[in-house]
C-alpha cells in the first residue's frame, strides 16, 4: 500500500514570500501520478499542480512548481510570490498509474494548513 | 459547465437514523468516486463507481454504509443507522471515462454530516 506523508502541519509566510511545503511518499510502484490539492475554507478540493513520475522535468502551473525527486520519494510544492489567496489546506496524493482510480488511486497526505499573512 | 453537486451541504442526524448523501457528476462524467475527510486528516477513499456498477468500494465500512450510482439521477452514499464517528465530510469527484487513468478528480464542494 502507499503511503504520503506531509510532515508540516501548518506554515505560516508573508505575503509575497515564497513558501515551500514538503511531502514523501513510500510506493514499490513505477508508474504513478502525484498531485497537490488545494482546499481554501469553502472545502472544495482544487488541483493545483500534477507530475506524472515517468516525466522527469519538473512540473509548473504559474506560480506553482514542484520539486520531484524520484529516487528520494519527495515531491514538494513551490509557491512563489504568495498571495492571500492562498491561504489554504494543500494535501499532496498520490495516484498508480494502472488502478484507474479507485482504492489504489488517490491516496491522500495529511495537509499543510498554509497561512499568507497580509 | 456545472461542477460537482453535492447536496445537502450540511445534514445533521440522531444516532440511528439514516443519512443520504446525493452527488451528481460533471456532465459526460461516468466515473464517480466517494471520500470521506473526519477533521484534521486528509480524504480516504471510500468507493468507486461507474453507471450501475460499484467498481471498488475497499475503502467502504462493511456494515451501514452502501452506495450507488444508477443509470439516472445522481450517485447516492446511503449510511443506516448513524453513529457519533460518522460525523466527517464526505466528498464526491468525478472523472471522465477518457482520462480515467490520469487521476484528474473534479471534486464536489463536500457533504458535512453531524450525527448528534
Amino acid at each position: 500500500a502507499q503511503t504520503v506523508t506531509q510532515s508540516q502541519p501548518e506554515m505560516s509566510v508573508q505575503e509575497a514570500e515564497t513558501v515551500t511545503l514538503s511531502c514523501t511518499y513510500d510506493t514499490s510502484e513505477n508508474n504513478y501520478y502525484l498531485f497537490w490539492y488545494k482546499q481554501p475554507p469553502s472545502r472544495q478540493m482544487i488541483l493545483v499542480i500534477r507530475q506524472e513520475a515517468y516525466k522527469q522535468q519538473n512540473a509548473t502551473e504559474n506560480r506553482f512548481s514542484v520539486n520531484f525527486q524520484k529516487a528520494a520519494k519527495s515531491f514538494s510544492l513551490k509557491i512563489s510570490d504568495s498571495q492571500l489567496g492562498d491561504t489554504a489546506m494543500y494535501f499532496c496524493a498520490f495516484m498508480n498509474l494502472h488502478s484507474g482510480g479507485g482504492a489504489d488511486g488517490l491516496t491522500f497526505g495529511k495537509g499543510t494548513h498554509l497561512i499568507i499573512q497580509p | 459547465n456545472a461542477g460537482v453537486m453535492q447536496n445537502p451541504r450540511h445534514l445533521v442526524r440522531r444516532r440511528g437514523q439514516e443519512a443520504r448523501l446525493r452527488c451528481s457528476p460533471m456532465k459526460g462524467h461516468s466515473h464517480v468516486y466517494w471520500y470521506r475527510q473526519l477533521p484534521e486528516e486528509g480524504l480516504k477513499f471510500m468507493v468507486y463507481l461507474q453507471k450501475e456498477n460499484i467498481i471498488d468500494e475497499s475503502g467502504m465500512p462493511k456494515e451501514r454504509f452502501s452506495a450507488e450510482f444508477p443509470k439516472e439521477g445522481p450517485s447516492i452514499l446511503r449510511i443506516q443507522q448513524v453513529v457519533r464517528g460518522d460525523s466527517a465530510a464526505y466528498f464526491c469527484a468525478s472523472s471522465p471515462r477518457t482520462r480515467a487513468n490520469t487521476g484528474e478528480l473534479f471534486f464536489g464542494e463536500g457533504s458535512r454530516l453531524t450525527v448528534l
